[in-house]
């Protein structure tokens, strides 16, 4: 079975730019979400769906920031424009609908650079 | 609000040395898990243990073994006689428990050298 898939591995842009991550979740898991690493601190979380709609959206930095996840399945966050800020790891996870139990599965993330 | 604590950024040990990796855990829940994460070189994110707040054993599994205490809030992780392939950056996370699905609070993690 597949492991949770983001794309690309790295994306260098600039100040301004607009870039767009994806991430594919294993396939039957409801759960999706997003973290990110700022160099040097902790992971945090940016956003959680399940299936196709935003259940927790509270890590979300501002409205330069776009998730969406059309259909249930594949994700893509958008930010737009780019911030020196913004750089970091963007960590996608994934977990099957069970309650009590929250397993997350990691993608293996996108190293955003922006310059 | 909920916190992770790893108060050790780096930690350097020679291969075959032990090397435990403190975790402090702040949270209101009654009803919690904890977790490890290890990142090695390669990027990913690698599940390695979960606990349910209720259960306050410890457990051991292969060279890994975690230590829960409940009274003082910490969920440590040792390696015995470490190796180079366990070289990574090891994360310790929160979550809340009663609803699947929510969402993981980590620590800053502790980047492991393990010197052959």
């Amino acid at each position: 079975e597949a492991g949770v898939t983001q794309f690309p591995s790295h994306s260098v842009i600039e100040k301004g730019q607009t870039v767009t991550l994806r991430c594919d979740p294993i396939s039957g898991h409801d759960n999706l979400y997003w973290y990110r690493r700022v160099m040097g601190k902790e992971i945090k979380f940016l956003l959680h769906f399940v299936k196709e709609s935003k259940q927790d959206e509270s890590g979300m930095p501002n409205n330069r920031f776009l998730a969406e996840r059309t259909g249930g399945t594949y994700s893509t966050l958008k930010v737009q424009p780019a911030e020196l800020e913004d750089s970091g790891v963007y960590f996608c996870a994934s977990s099957f609908e069970r309650r009590g139990y929250n397993e997350q599965f990691f993608g293996p993330g996108t190293r955003l650079t922006v310059l | 609000a909920q916190k992770v604590t790893q108060a050790q950024t780096e930690i350097s040990v020679v291969e075959k040395e032990d090397v435990t990796l403190d975790c402090v855990y702040e949270t209101r829940d009654t009803t919690y898990y904890l977790f490890w994460y290890k990142q090695p070189p390669s990027g990913e994110l690698v599940f390695l243990i979960r606990r349910n707040s209720f259960d306050e054993q410890n457990e051991i599994s292969g060279r890994y073994s975690w230590n829960f205490q409940k009274s003082t809030s910490s969920f440590n992780f040792t390696i015995t006689a470490s190796q180079v392939v366990d070289s990574a950056v090891y994360f310790c996370a929160l979550s809340e428990a009663g609803a699947a699905g929510n969402k993981l609070t980590f620590g800053g993690g502790t980047r492991v050298l393990v010197k052959p």
